[in-house]
């Protein structure tokens, strides 16, 4: 089945720099890659998603870019701001698996003022 | 839209107790996800139905854990008999499996067994 590694396990940046996430997945049948936003006590959030015809998508502060040919993807943040504070998740998904997600271990982003 | 709506939110019992955790879907969607969350093993899927057919339960723990989808608004994971290791976050969410569509969580239900 799918294997999902996720990169760094924990990351501290200054408030307004930028921050990187990175996850590698093994299977190229692979073809969705959403990322959540988990806060202290809530529910895993989807922030956004890029599916395998795109190399890049943004979303005002946040970007995610895929190569499919390295089977990895990454979770950018510029700007960074303190109620960016969050564990982030990455997941793998492959159209016709019931729509069933691999999931990274997640990356605690701390944001200091 | 009311989005995934789980009950009870916290649960706190004893050992050997029976522990039933509701998850109602949000409407229209087919696919429906049972996932635990710990510290030590971060977020696991248990078990996932669809069109109320249980897919994949490989995730189940042991035979204590159960699964049911009875129809297309409502599922009920069961533990019994309930132990200290099962106390964990529990997570339900759904999706369209229309294409690549994002999973919805629900809030989640805290259970802590004594």
């Amino acid at each position: 089945g799918e294997n999902v590694e996720q990169h760094p396990s924990t990351l501290s940046v200054q408030e307004g720099d930028s921050a990187v996430i990175k996850c590698t997945y093994s299977d190229s049948a692979s073809n969705y890659f959403p990322w959540y936003k988990q806060e202290l006590g809530k529910r895993p959030q989807l922030i956004i998603d890029i599916r395998s015809n795109v190399g890049e998508k943004k979303d005002q502060r946040i970007a995610v870019t895929l190569n499919k040919t390295a089977k990895h993807f990454s979770l950018h943040i510029t700007e960074t701001q303190p109620e960016d504070s969050a564990v982030y998740f990455c997941a793998a998904s492959i159209i016709g698996t019931g729509n069933q997600f691999y999931f990274g271990t997640g990356t605690s982003l701390t944001v200091i003022p | 839209d009311a989005g995934v709506i789980q009950s009870p939110r916290h649960e706190v019992t004893e050992m050997g107790q029976e522990v039933t955790l509701r998850c109602k879907p949000i409407s229209g969607h087919n696919s429906l996800f049972w996932y635990r969350q710990t510290m030590m093993r971060g977020l696991e899927l248990l078990i996932y139905f669809n069109n109320n057919v249980p897919i994949d339960d490989s995730g189940m723990p042991e035979d204590r854990f159960s699964a049911k989808m009875p129809n297309a608004s409502f599922s009920t994971l069961k533990i019994q008999p309930s132990e200290p290791r099962d106390s964990a976050v529990y997570f339900c969410a759904s999706s369209w499996t229309g294409g690549n569509q994002p999973q919805h969580f629900g809030d989640g239900t805290r259970l802590s067994i004594l």
